[in-house]
């Protein structure tokens, strides 16, 4: 996958039942993101980090949770405070902040609610 | 913060026509813009990027072009092919940003 892996492809949950995303990277890049992405929608910041045990929250975090404890990986949690969690979720990576150069996205996890 | 306006949201043309996308944006400070093509059910992939030190740059069938006065930037495809079909997204990020500001997107239909 280009050097950053999404596990799993395809996620199940139940109802008040916490998920969690993984996101790993082999490409020495500084900065991690995650988006969501619904059905015919635009990419939506959930969370950022810059920089290992450090990071921030984006347009829509309300729900979600992140860790950054080691550079390669930046897992995203989805609580059971996230009501609506059913989307197309993508990691994605860069040289960081202060070098300009665009992302390299994993394959991708679809969650779903059942 | 930036804003990206893209347009349209959905475009079809007939196949081996052109194809222009077309974005805005609102951080005259902004000096990369990037545009990633998503197929169905896949990940976003980069397909051609500007730096703000030129006007226009292609790369085969796709081009890009760059108005810094005007701050809007276009995505050229000619020849169009079926497998050009996807959704486009561009972006626009500067030096010390947390990040990319991306478009909404714009659905490319190659008609047969």
């Amino acid at each position: 996958d280009g050097g950053i892996t999404q596990s799993p492809k395809y996620l199940f949950r139940k109802e008040g039942q916490n998920v969690t995303l993984s996101c790993e990277q082999n490409l020495n890049h500084d900065a991690m993101y995650w988006y969501r992405q619904d059905p015919g929608q635009g990419l939506r910041l959930i969370y950022y980090s810059q920089i290992v045990n450090d990071f921030q929250k984006g347009d829509i975090a309300e729900g979600y949770s992140v860790s950054r404890e080691k550079k390669e990986s930046f897992p995203l949690t989805v609580t059971s405070a996230q009501k609506n969690p059913t989307a197309f979720y993508l990691c994605a990576s860069s040289m960081g902040w202060d070098r300009v150069y665009g992302y390299t996205f994993g394959s991708g996890t679809r969650l779903t609610v059942v | 913060g930036e804003n990206v306006e893209q347009h349209p949201s959905t475009l079809s043309v007939q196949e081996g026509d052109s194809a222009v996308i077309k974005c805005t944006y609102s951080d005259s400070a902004s000096n990369y813009f990037p545009w990633y093509k998503q197929e169905l059910g896949k990940r976003p992939q980069l397909i051609i990027d500007i730096r703000s030190n030129v006007g226009e740059k292609k790369d085969q069938r796709i081009a890009v072009t760059l108005n810094k006065t005007a701050k809007h930037f276009s995505l050229h495809i000619t020849e169009t092919q079926p497998e050009d079909s996807a959704v486009y997204f561009c972006a626009a990020m500067k030096r010390g940003a947390d990040g990319l500001t991306f478009g909404k997107g714009t659905h490319l239909i190659i008609q047969p």
